[in-house]
């Protein structure tokens, strides 16, 4: 069965960086864009961007140019998500997401797996 | 940036009574990519329908979607208890691709 883990939560001081993985299993994984989506407290969800898992190209929101990284190890069927100068805003809940769709159609998609999420806390 | 305003933001029903949520889009979406996701608290997004109107895979037919242009409609015909929690509408047609705010169904 199809099955997406991310990692354990993280605590963060206001302008350092976090790392989130996602572990893909149960499929073949370079088969489906990945998409990574965040959930602050009381906010509603946000979509930070997109990676091909084959190939690696990526696409990011506006809001998180800069700032965000997301890489792919196909040895390993796994998703990175690393997102720097933190600020306390980016308290939120972390999830990668895979596109319903195959392909070049996995770029527009909606989510049909969801890994479990990561507490990413920013305090100092 | 399309915004979607997802109404009422509560909703209070009982078991076994008829649902309808509304998602409303700043613009018209684009072959109506339009998702509705259930959430139950602590966990993640779970798909109901994706394309406005085709059920997710292990959906019971008791949830419906329906809609085109800027208006969207989520139908769960009766109520089960299982069913109370937040559901979130998502448009995956135009990069920002962004959600509703969600409506909270409660059990009344």
């Amino acid at each position: 069965q199809v099955q997406l883990v991310q990692s354990g939560a993280e605590v963060r001081k206001p302008g350092a960086s976090v790392k989130v993985s996602c572990k893909a299993s149960g499929y073949s994984f370079s088969a489906h864009h990945f998409h990574w989506v965040r959930q602050a407290p009381g906010q509603r969800l946000e979509w930070m961007g997109i990676i091909n898992p084959s190939g690696g190209s990526t696409s990011y929101s506006k809001k998180f140019q800069g700032r965000v990284t997301m890489t792919t190890s196909t040895s390993t069927s796994t998703v990175y998500m690393e997102l720097s100068s933190l600020g306390s805003a980016d308290t939120a809940v972390y999830y990668c997401a895979r596109a319903g769709n195959t392909g070049w159609q996995g770029i527009a998609s909606y989510y049909d797996y969801w890994g479990q999420g990561t507490l990413v806390t920013v305090s100092s | 940036e399309i915004v979607l305003t997802q109404s009422p933001g509560t909703l209070s029903l009982s078991p076994g009574e008829r649902a309808t949520l509304s998602c409303r889009a700043s613009q018209s979406l684009s072959r109506s990519f339009l998702a509705w996701y259930q959430q139950k608290v602590g966990q993640a997004p779970r798909l109901l329908i994706y394309a406005t109107s085709s059920r997710a895979t292990g959906i019971p037919d008791r949830f419906s979607g329906s809609g085109s242009g800027t208006d969207f409609t989520l139908t769960i015909s009766r109520l089960e208890p299982e069913d109370f929690a937040v559901y979130h509408c998502q448009q995956y047609g135009t990069s920002p691709y962004t959600f509703g705010q969600g409506t909270k169904l409660e059990i009344k």
